[in-house]
């Protein structure tokens, strides 16, 4: 069964970068896009962006000049760092797998799943 | 960016009603579409995709449809385990985007 387990600091200052790893768990890391989502408390889900495993990303624009996404495919691991935060990054984290899957075929869409179980990261003076 | 509203953003129901979510985007996106559920504390598992095809294991009362800019999700027969937070999430053009949530409670 398909795992994703994510840690990284819980707690940053203003201005500090937030720095987050997900381990994939049980399945090729090659073949999939993998993605980070937020959730600001009491709040609903934002999509960060993305990775696949040839190092390809994509951003939401919204956060793309503090991002960036990155892949260690030997360690089936990806990383999402944002600088510069303030306390209106303060969220629960979330690695998934998606949106996407890589066939012979193509690109064929298929959401978010698994998830991992999310961290919280507080930004605060 | 395509902007996906969702209503109500929360009903009361009880136990056996059907229940009817409906997502509406601000341009066609296809079937591109699907639904999730947030339990609290907990992350959001994938419960309707692209198609629109249930997940694997998840129970024959929720179904999705729609295309286009219209889109709903029905739990035909409300359970004690389904009150929960439903998202919709387009996945037809970046920036991917997710509805606002439904909260469903008794």
């Amino acid at each position: 069964q398909v795992q994703l387990q994510q840690w990284g600091a819980g707690l940053l200052k203003p201005s500090e970068t937030l720095s987050l790893t997900c381990g994939v768990y049980d399945v090729s890391f090659s073949g999939y896009y993998w993605s980070w989502i937020r959730q600001p408390p009491g709040e609903g889900l934002e999509w960060i962006g993305e990775i696949n495993h040839g190092g390809i990303t994509n951003y939401n624009p919204s956060l793309k000049s503090r991002v960036t996404i990155s892949a260690d495919t030997s360690k089936n691991q990806f990383s999402l760092k944002l600088s510069s935060v303030t306390a209106a990054d303060t969220a629960v984290y979330y690695c998934a797998r998606g949106p996407a899957r890589i066939t012979i075929a193509g690109v064929v869409i298929m959401g978010f799943d698994p998830w991992g179980q999310g961290t919280l990261v507080t930004v605060s003076s | 960016d395509i902007q996906m509203t969702q209503s109500p953003s929360s009903l009361s129901a009880s136990i056996g009603d059907r229940v009817i979510i409906t997502c509406r985007a601000s341009q066609d996106i296809r079937n591109n579409l699907g639904w999730y559920q947030q339990k609290p504390g907990t992350a959001p598992t994938r419960l309707v995709f692209t198609g629109p095809r249930l997940q694997s294991g998840v129970p024959s009362r929720f179904s999705g449809s729609g295309s286009g800019t219209e889109f709903t999700l029905t739990i035909s027969s409300l359970q004690p385990e389904d009150f929960a937070t439903y998202y919709c999430l387009q996945h037809n053009s970046y920036p991917l985007t997710f509805g606002g949530g439904t909260k469903v409670e008794i």
